[in-house]
């Protein structure tokens, strides 16, 4: 069975922490995809890499940051995590190709609380 | 970027059929996804449309109208089960991204 793995389900941390959230797929997709989700604003893309070593900001980069090593992950850094980043952070690949009628494939998802 | 509105919530009873709509706009259409949330859950993958008309998937159906902007998804025979959110995202190839944006979802309840 294909998957999208988050390293953590349920994170605490200060604010001002640097927070790492890992995302891992074994379908050996190109894409990669961050998103946050939070009640009433749907999901929303935070970064996204087409390839290794390769990153594009989305709608609300603002505050986050990426890193691409190997294409099978993709990992979300918070600099200096703050109260607003409190939300459903939800990892997603696909296979490459604007045509492609593959849907992503999204992970369990990290419920990060700043405090 | 585009415009997607779906309705915040429906309500229906276990047994019967429920159409949720979803409208957009898009400069670039390039197919239109419906996803399945539960709740605490990730979404999973229900259907795609890139051409006009019906597309069925056992008790899930999906229709779209590129010419009004429109699509619904039609789910019959309603069990407890399908008691979730429900997301439209629609992919938009202007500026060559082919990025997927999702609409806020519906909320559906399906009562006894």
């Amino acid at each position: 069975d294909v998957k999208v793995t988050q390293s953590s389900r349920y994170l605490v941390k200060r604010t001002g922490e640097k927070v790492f959230l890992e995302c891992v797929q074994d379908m050996d997709h190109e894409n990669m995809f961050w998103y946050r989700q939070d009640p009433g604003l749907g999901l929303r893309l935070i970064y996204f890499s087409y390839d290794v070593k390769m990153k594009e900001k989305g709608d609300i980069p603002e505050g986050y940051s990426v890193s691409r090593e190997k294409k099978e992950r993709f990992s979300l850094i918070l600099e200096s995590a703050s109260t607003n980043q409190t939300s459903m952070y939800l990892c997603a690949s696909s296979y490459t190709g604007g045509n492609s009628n593959y849907g992503y494939t999204f992970g369990s998802g990290t419920r990060l609380t700043v405090v | 970027g585009q415009n997607i509105d779906q309705p915040t919530e429906m309500t229906a009873t276990e047994g019967a059929i429920v159409q949720i709509n979803c409208t957009y706009q898009t400069s670039g259409f390039n197919g239109l996804f419906w996803y399945q949330q539960h709740a605490g859950e990730a979404p999973t993958f229900l259907s795609y449309n890139v051409l006009d008309g019906l597309e069925e998937k056992g008790r899930f159906s999906s229709f779209l109208s590129r010419s009004k902007g429109y699509s619904y998804l039609l789910l019959k025979e309603l069990q407890m089960k399908d008691s979730a959110s429900y997301l439209c995202a629609v992919r938009d190839r202007s500026g060559g991204s082919y990025i997927p944006t999702f609409g806020r979802g519906t909320s559906l309840i399906v009562h006894p």
